[in-house]
């Protein structure tokens, strides 16, 4: 258990409205990551921090936005949701060994945009 | 670029038995290679990593896999599976001084008594 929680857990939203996912941790890691999850594509990164206020875009990070305003709390928000955002979110905090991040992932929120 | 490519999208098997799922990468930089498996409704759990050293990694749950440098693989193996070990399977790979780690697309695994 690397202490990541996410919340909510699963959500039902309409098009055009914003939604923000939160992603927890009780660790002090540096890096944390936003994935989303879709059949047949593994996970694709959407955006990633490197520390407070640092962040960077993934490949598929078009309608969506970060914030990490404390080490503990990185925030996915999108801006007005679409049908194409329908998809599991995952966080994931980074451990640095060596010259690479192990990644641990947090439990995933199932988010429907209708 | 790097680039994960997991051989085979299902693979049903009978329980004991033996199993392997194949994975293929590419880059033109030293990588490090995880498996995480992900049971359903959960998020990925690591299943073990290979950063350096022994080329032969094991992992939890009896799981192994080999880091084949000239073959740019690493296939996971597992000598007699159980029906629990029924999950999808994820491969990745992460290159020296990056933290992005890229995953491949996933082996869903079936044990069938």
């Amino acid at each position: 258990d690397a202490g990541i929680t996410q919340s909510p857990r699963h959500k039902v939203t309409e098009t055009g409205t914003p939604v923000t996912l939160r992603c927890h941790q009780t660790e002090n890691h540096r890096y944390m990551y936003w994935y989303r999850q879709d059949p047949g594509h593994g996970l694709r990164l959407i955006h990633y921090s490197y520390g407070v206020k640092d962040t960077d875009k993934g490949e598929v990070s078009d309608g969506y936005s970060v914030s990490r305003s404390k080490t503990e709390d990185f925030l996915l928000t999108l801006e007005s949701a679409t049908s194409s955002q329908t998809s599991v979110y995952f966080c994931a905090i980074g451990v640095r060994e060596g010259q690479t991040d192990t990644q641990y992932f947090g439990p995933g929120t199932r988010l429907t945009v209708l | 670029a790097q680039s994960v490519t997991q051989l085979d999208s299902q693979v049903p098997v009978f329980e004991e038995a033996p199993v392997e799922l194949r994975c293929n990468y590419s880059s033109s930089v030293s990588v490090y290679l995880f498996w995480y498996v992900q049971y359903p409704n959960q998020g990925l759990q690591l299943l073990l990593k290979y950063l350096s050293g022994s080329t032969l990694v094991k992992g939890i749950n009896g799981f192994e896999a080999e880091f084949n440098k000239s073959q740019t693989s690493f296939h996971l193996r597992k000598p007699s599976v159980h029906i629990s070990d029924t999950a999808e399977y994820f491969c990745a790979v992460s290159e020296t001084g990056g933290f992005k780690t890229i995953f491949g697309a996933g082996t869903r695994l079936f044990v069938k008594a």
